[in-house]
């Protein structure tokens, strides 16, 4: 089985920009969860979706929004890009119940300049 | 409000001897706990979970005990390789939030 996929790895930007990522789950799997990683932060929880629904969202502001498509596929949006922002983004997958371990992608690393 | 909370950033262990990693959490609804293991340039490795009702679960070189008392977990790796050298996170979940609670991390580095 293919593990959890995203795109881009890589991300230069500049302020104020916006930026779209994207993570391919693991075949069969229907939870995707977003996570942002700073140093000294660990890993930060931003939403987590289910059947195109999202079930919980993390105390991040609503620059950062995201999706998921019916094939379970997800991308999550940052808008008018701070120089905060630049930390390394990991999605993960885990089927249903919501119990099982998450498989972690990755992860997009992106720079605000 | 950190509520999973990894203390120590850094462990140093001789080849062959027990790492020990500490975890504490605050929040009592928390039912389910993971651990991660993470590489530079690479996403986290599930290595094993717990969940409440049990207080103790064993993988190979690997063991996750849990003392929901004073809300702490811990992983133990006997014995301890270089290959283990890596950063490890505990996580924790409360039923129905759907979400996980990542700790900082602590930085595991076995000498050889």
């Amino acid at each position: 089985k293919a593990g959890v996929t995203q795109t881009p790895r890589y991300l230069i930007k500049t302020r104020g920009q916006q930026v779209t990522l994207s993570c391919s789950p693991i075949s069969g799997h229907r939870s995707v969860s977003w996570y942002q990683q700073t140093p000294g932060q660990g890993l930060q929880f931003l939403f987590e979706y289910f059947s195109e629904t999202q079930r919980n969202k993390g105390n991040f502001p609503g620059r950062f929004s995201g999706r998921q498509f019916s094939n379970s596929r997800s991308e999550m949006n940052v808008s008018t890009l701070e120089l905060g922002d630049s930390a390394l983004y990991l999605c993960a997958s885990s089927p249903e119940p919501s119990y099982n371990e998450q498989f972690f992608g990755p992860g997009t690393r992106l720079t605000v300049l | 409000d950190q509520q999973v909370k990894q203390n120590s950033p850094s462990l140093s262990v001789q080849e062959g001897r027990i790492s020990i990693l500490n975890c504490d959490y605050t929040n009592s609804m928390f039912d389910y706990f993971l651990w991660y293991k993470k590489y530079p340039a690479e996403g986290p490795t599930f290595l094993i979970s717990i969940s409440s009702i049990k207080d103790k679960n064993e993988d190979g070189r690997f063991t996750v005990f849990l003392n929901k008392s004073a809300k702490h977990l811990s992983l133990h790796i006997v014995p301890s390789q270089p290959g283990d050298s890596a950063v490890y996170f505990c996580a924790a979940s409360a039923s129905g939030t759907y979400k996980y609670i990542f700790g900082t991390g602590t930085r595991l580095k076995v000498l050889a």
